[in-house]
């Protein structure tokens, strides 16, 4: 079974900064077979990121995903002020685990 | 537009059954793996079941194999689960989601809004 552990469980930045999230996996991932979702409050995850670095329909260009056998990550250019959320990978070719998340929070 | 309507959710004794369902539209219902993911306050997400898109191969998570069963009616675009033999820790929100593919590997592209399962004397 894949474990993701995602980095750091809390990030507090403010509107206009950067956000690198990091999402490590306990064995490689092959094909690049790791999504990104955000969920807000009271609502489903939404997908941003798939195949690593595949930024979903309707996603805006300032979300970008890289990454490549364990150590993957997700990087908001500048935040605006709805992208203050909870984001999880997940592992999708072996196990379909979920990392625990990191919450986006305003500084 | 690719809409996900969850139904069933509700408060139910321990070693109680209940049935889930999905009514899907906005596109072709049976080239697409459907799946269900719960969200719980012990284990976040979770990924609990899968079916493919044709209803040929199902798959279960080791936490509910041989309680819960996923199915689904391409002729209605409709998914369902049944939950039998539910215990304390299914508590939580179950999500109905759309694969990218009929087969694996496939990501969830589409999310239902979620339907809140309690389970408690």
């Amino acid at each position: 079974e894949i474990v993701l552990t995602q980095s750091p469980g809390t990030l507090s930045l403010s509107p206009g900064e950067r956000a690198t999230l990091s999402c490590r996996a306990s064995q490689s991932i092959s094909t690049n077979h790791l999504a990104w979702y955000q969920q807000k409050s009271g609502q489903a995850p939404r997908l941003l990121i798939y195949g690593a670095s595949s930024r979903a329909t309707g996603i805006p260009d300032r979300f970008s995903g890289s990454g490549t056998g364990t150590d993957f990550s997700l990087t908001i250019s500048r935040l605006e002020p709805e992208d203050f959320a909870v984001y999880f990978c997940q592992e999708y070719g072996r196990s379909r685990a979920f990392g625990q998340g990191t919450r986006l929070d305003i500084k | 537009e690719v809409q996900l309507l969850e139904s069933g959710g509700d408060l139910v004794q321990p070693g109680g059954s209940l049935r889930l369902s999905c009514a899907a539209s906005g596109f072709t219902f049976s080239s697409y793996a459907m799946a269900w993911v719960r969200q719980t306050p012990g284990k976040g997400l979770e990924w609990v079941s899968a079916i493919t898109g044709g209803g040929g191969d199902t798959f279960h998570a080791d936490s509910v194999k041989g309680r819960f069963t996923i199915s689904r009616d391409n002729s209605k675009n409709t998914l369902y689960f049944q939950m039998n033999n539910l215990r304390a820790e299914d508590t939580g929100v179950y999500y109905c989601v759309k694969g990218s593919a009929s087969v694996r590997p496939y990501h969830f592209d589409y999310w239902g809004q979620g339907v809140l399962v309690t389970i408690s004397p």
